[in-house]
């Protein structure tokens, strides 16, 4: 069964520095989504692609954060410089393209920075 | 104010019980999509059951099902004959309109353990 990767799977940082995570979507997936996730809260949605282009980043902290998908397939959010409350999981999902009735989730990403 | 409430923090069920997991929403489109997700201490969000805002009949897959209540705006979890395996954290999410644009809002969810 096709499934979202995501990788690494965990990541310690220390503040200031430059971190990056991947996501490869399921293959054919046209829609992807970074989300964060804090510990005890549910998941905030950080940016959405439609193939390469940005559909929402409202709540991405733009001077710190970036993401991108330059051919409409994997994708890769950057935080540089990481701060302490950064620390949270950061969770990728995939729809199809003619159906948003449920999000595809990877692994996730488990972020701590000291 | 919040697109989802989840007002059950904790909640605990005798194994081979049922038990209900409360959610409710806040939207003005006439057309939404509900949803549920299990996410176990290993942190993968595990798709659980969806109901569509026009749908007529509840939705159900094996041992959960949604209890849509649209006047009231819930749509509340029921999980029958409870495992073990079944403690985990559940979410529940919307997504508004029916276009592929349109983000899900989540809940802060409900811890559910199931005692032996």
């Amino acid at each position: 069964e096709a499934e979202v990767a995501q990788s690494p799977r965990y990541k310690i940082t220390e503040k200031s520095q430059a971190v990056a995570f991947w996501c490869d979507p399921i293959s054919g997936h046209a829609t992807l989504y970074w989300y964060r996730q804090i510990l005890g809260q549910g998941p905030e949605l950080l940016v959405q692609f439609q193939d390469e282009s940005v559909v929402d980043d409202s709540q991405l902290p733009k001077d710190r954060f970036s993401a991108e998908r330059l051919k409409g397939v994997d994708s890769t959010l950057k935080i540089q410089p990481a701060e302490l409350g950064d620390s949270a999981m950061y969770l990728c999902a995939s729809s199809p393209r003619d159906s948003t009735d449920t999000q595809y989730f990877g692994p996730g990403t488990r972020l701590t920075v000291l | 104010a919040q697109k989802i409430t989840q007002t059950q923090p904790g909640m605990f069920v005798q194994e081979k019980e049922a038990v209900t997991l409360d959610c409710t929403y806040d939207t003005s489109d006439p057309s939404y999509g509900l949803f549920w997700y299990k996410q176990p201490s290993s942190g993968e969000m595990i798709f659980l059951i969806y109901q569509g805002s026009y749908d007529q009949q509840n939705a159900t897959e094996g041992r959960y099902s949604l209890n849509f209540q649209k006047a009231r705006k819930s749509a509340n979890l029921v999980i029958s004959a409870s495992q073990l395996g079944d403690s985990a954290m559940y979410f529940c999410a919307m997504r508004e309109g029916d276009n592929r644009g349109n983000q899900f809002y989540f809940g802060t969810g409900t811890s559910l353990t199931v005692i032996p």
